[in-house]
């Protein structure tokens, strides 16, 4: 059972350049979501998804976006990337019930 | 405005000791508490959790806490072990799409 999967582990992107970052999840849960993580903070909410096709804004959304075509993915897009995202970003799910996070292992994103 | 705060950035104990951490939050409508674990390079792992109309919860050597009336809840690990040194998250939910606000975290430092 691998949980939540996100790919790549790293990366490092120019400004300007655009990537995705990809996300998988195999226990069936509705719920999943995008954080990020600066040195020494918390974790901010990007976007978040309660199932295949809707998704919303969470608390730091600019310059991302997401789509859920599928109850398993959850891809996270960066457009036109900048220095301000560089941070490590966590994708995670929750069957809704007691809002526990299944989080993945991060990918660490470097923007030069 | 930050709605949940973890107010130290880190704490060390001895092994064998109890290891105290402290979380506040400002937003009443918060239903779920949750304490994550994170080590280096990895994604948090959930540890505990409370609901609202509880005062405690316990699971082995780890009981969390909390005052509704100041805003507050505690996680006590007893007895502390070396393999408890991580970074602890706070976080706190409501019921809209289970969304989790995170603190800063704390850094534990268990020492042999």
């Amino acid at each position: 059972n691998a949980g939540v999967t996100q790919t790549p582990k790293f990366r490092i992107l120019k400004i300007g350049q655009s990537m995705t970052l990809q996300c998988t999840q195999d226990m069936n849960h509705n719920y999943m979501y995008w954080y990020r993580q600066d040195p020494g903070m918390g974790l901010k909410l990007i976007y978040y998804s309660v199932g295949a096709g809707i998704t919303d804004k969470g608390e730091v959304p600019n310059g991302y976006n997401v789509s859920r075509s599928t109850t398993e993915d959850f891809p996270l897009r960066l457009e036109l990337a900048a220095p301000s995202q560089t941070s490590v970003y966590f994708c995670a799910s929750s069957s809704g019930g007691a809002n526990v996070l299944t989080f993945g292992a991060g990918s660490r994103l470097t923007v030069l | 405005d930050q709605q949940v705060k973890q107010n130290s950035p880190s704490l060390s104990v001895q092994e064998g000791r109890i290891s105290i951490l402290n979380c506040d939050y400002t937003n009443s409508m918060f239903d779920y508490f949750l304490w994550y674990k994170k080590y280096p390079a990895e994604g948090p792992t959930f540890l505990i959790s409370i609901s609202s109309i509880k005062d405690k919860n316990e699971d082995g050597r780890f009981t969390v806490f909390l005052n509704k009336s100041a805003k507050h809840l505690s996680l006590h690990i007893v007895p502390s072990q070396p393999g408890d040194s991580a970074v602890y998250f706070c976080a706190a939910s409501g019921t809209n799409a289970g969304k989790s606000t995170f603190g800063d975290g704390t850094t534990l430092t268990v020492k042999p």
